[in-house]
């Protein structure tokens, strides 16, 4: 059973920078792409991007560019993702997810971590 | 206001069948996959359809998909209680270079 498995929840001051990481096995590390996505409060879900554990590609949703930076540490099998500029809009649970397609996009996520709450309050 | 549109809820007894509807357009379900997702109150979501009607090993045949040019449909019979929870479609848009989800459908097992 692959699992995916986030840090823990943060609470950060507007304006402030939030990055949330995502470890996952590492045998198939550099093999599938890993997403992004959050779900505000009673809200739906929302994708905010992708990056290419192999190389460290990245494609960024439109309403994300220039606030949010993905990154990877391969040899701890480790993604990240930073948020910046943060604003209590912001306030959401943070998801990762693994592609399913196995060295190209499939667009299907499978698995997903269990999430991370970022509060975003003065 | 999600780009894919999804009823807001729906219901139904123990043991029937229901159906969830996905309306896009030509630059997202109209040329892409559709995906759902099962997300239990309080949990992850979890991939149940993916490639418009592929199941992934353990998800049982109770749950089934179909696409028809811009719509997609999820099915899901024998209604158990432990199936309460929120659906959702998603599907790459060609246009807006993203994922898009729909707002999800909330599933009562009255």
């Amino acid at each position: 059973q692959v699992q995916l498995v986030q840090s823990g929840a943060e609470v950060k001051k507007p304006g402030a920078s939030v990055k949330v990481s995502c470890k996952a096995p590492g045998n198939t590390f550099i093999s599938h792409y890993m997403h992004w996505a959050r779900q505000a409060p009673g809200q739906g879900l929302e994708w905010m991007g992708t990056m290419n554990p192999s190389d460290g590609s990245t494609t960024y949703a439109q309403k994300f560019q220039g606030r949010v930076t993905m990154t990877r540490d391969t040899s701890t099998s480790t993604v990240y993702m930073e948020l910046s500029s943060l604003r209590s809009e912001d306030t959401a649970v943070y998801y990762c997810a693994r592609d399913r397609g196995l060295g190209f996009l499939e667009w299907s996520f499978d698995p997903w971590g269990q999430g991370t709450l970022v509060t975003v309050s003065s | 206001q999600s780009v894919l549109t999804q009823p807001p809820s729906v219901s139904a007894a123990p043991g029937q069948k229901v159906t969830i509807s996905c309306s896009g357009t030509n630059s997202n379900i109209g040329k892409n996959y559709v995906s759902w997702y099962q997300q239990l109150p309080g949990t992850a979501p979890k991939l149940l359809i993916y490639d418009n009607d592929k199941r992934p090993s353990g998800i049982p045949d109770r749950f089934s998909a179909s696409k028809s040019g811009t719509s997609a449909t999820l099915g899901i019979t024998g209604l158990q209680t432990g199936d309460e929870a929120d659906y959702y479609c998603g599907t790459w848009d060609s246009s807006l270079s993203g994922v898009v989800f729909g707002g999800g459908t909330k599933l009562t097992v009255l």
